[in-house]
């Protein structure tokens, strides 16, 4: 079966850290860019990074750059969020997302996501 | 960056057609993407390169483009359409934008 499943998430305190981990299933991973998603309690879907199937081109939203980090091991056919300085409006469910098309493209599979809670 | 704008909510009866727009300056050089989601699930794709349609969707679902506006169009409304409806674009750059969502309401 073709799918993604993020695990990771949780509650930290502000300033801390947490990694996220997303397994692929059922295509080739290393053909595929990815990505991740978040979206905050109640509210709208908001970009957070993209990785290149290579690991060659990596891109971050404005709010992360600089705290978040995102990798992949194609062998292990997993993708990672390293989350650093940990703010309370990081607050989310993250989701990983396949990506497809040109550039970052659009996203044709998703992950059912993780909780991330960031408070003291 | 660049911003796209939806109606923050769309009510339609059983059988009749909803539309809901999407708005950004971005979009005559970018292609919009649709994605549908539920509560409590992950989003869907429906729609991409502004009006293909994924495997699996159904036919009821198309998608249009017209200057800087593009439009997702749902023929035949069903009660299992109502859901959350996000356009997105992106480009070259590497900048990647989510509308602010509509949600649909059956009836």
């Amino acid at each position: 079966e073709v799918q993604l499943v993020e695990s990771g998430g949780g509650l930290v305190q502000p300033g801390g850290s947490l990694r996220l981990s997303c397994a692929a299933s059922g295509f080739t991973f290393s053909s595929y860019s990815m990505n991740w998603v978040r979206q905050a309690p109640g509210k709208g879907l908001e970009w957070v990074s993209y990785i290149s199937s290579s690991s060659s081109t990596i891109y971050y939203a404005d709010s992360v750059k600089g705290r978040f980090t995102i990798s992949r091991d194609n062998a292990k056919n997993s993708l990672y969020l390293q989350m650093n300085s940990l703010r309370a409006e990081d607050t989310a469910v993250y989701y990983c997302a396949r990506g497809y098309g040109d550039y970052v493209g659009y996203f044709d599979l998703w992950g059912r996501g993780t909780l991330v809670t960031v408070s003291s | 960056s660049y911003e796209l704008t939806q109606p923050p909510s769309v009510s339609v009866s059983p059988g009749q057609t909803a539309r809901i727009t999407c708005s950004g300056d971005a979009l005559p050089k970018q292609y919009a993407y649709w994605y549908q989601q539920k509560p409590g699930q992950a989003p869907v794709l429906v729609i991409y390169k502004d009006s293909e349609r994924p495997s699996g969707i159904p036919e009821r679902f198309s998608g249009s483009s017209s200057g800087t506006t593009v439009t997702l169009t749902i023929s035949g409304v069903q009660a299992e359409d109502e859901a959350d409806y996000y356009c997105q674009s992106a480009d070259s750059s590497g900048t990647v934008v989510f509308g602010g969502g509509t949600k649909l309401t059956v009836l």
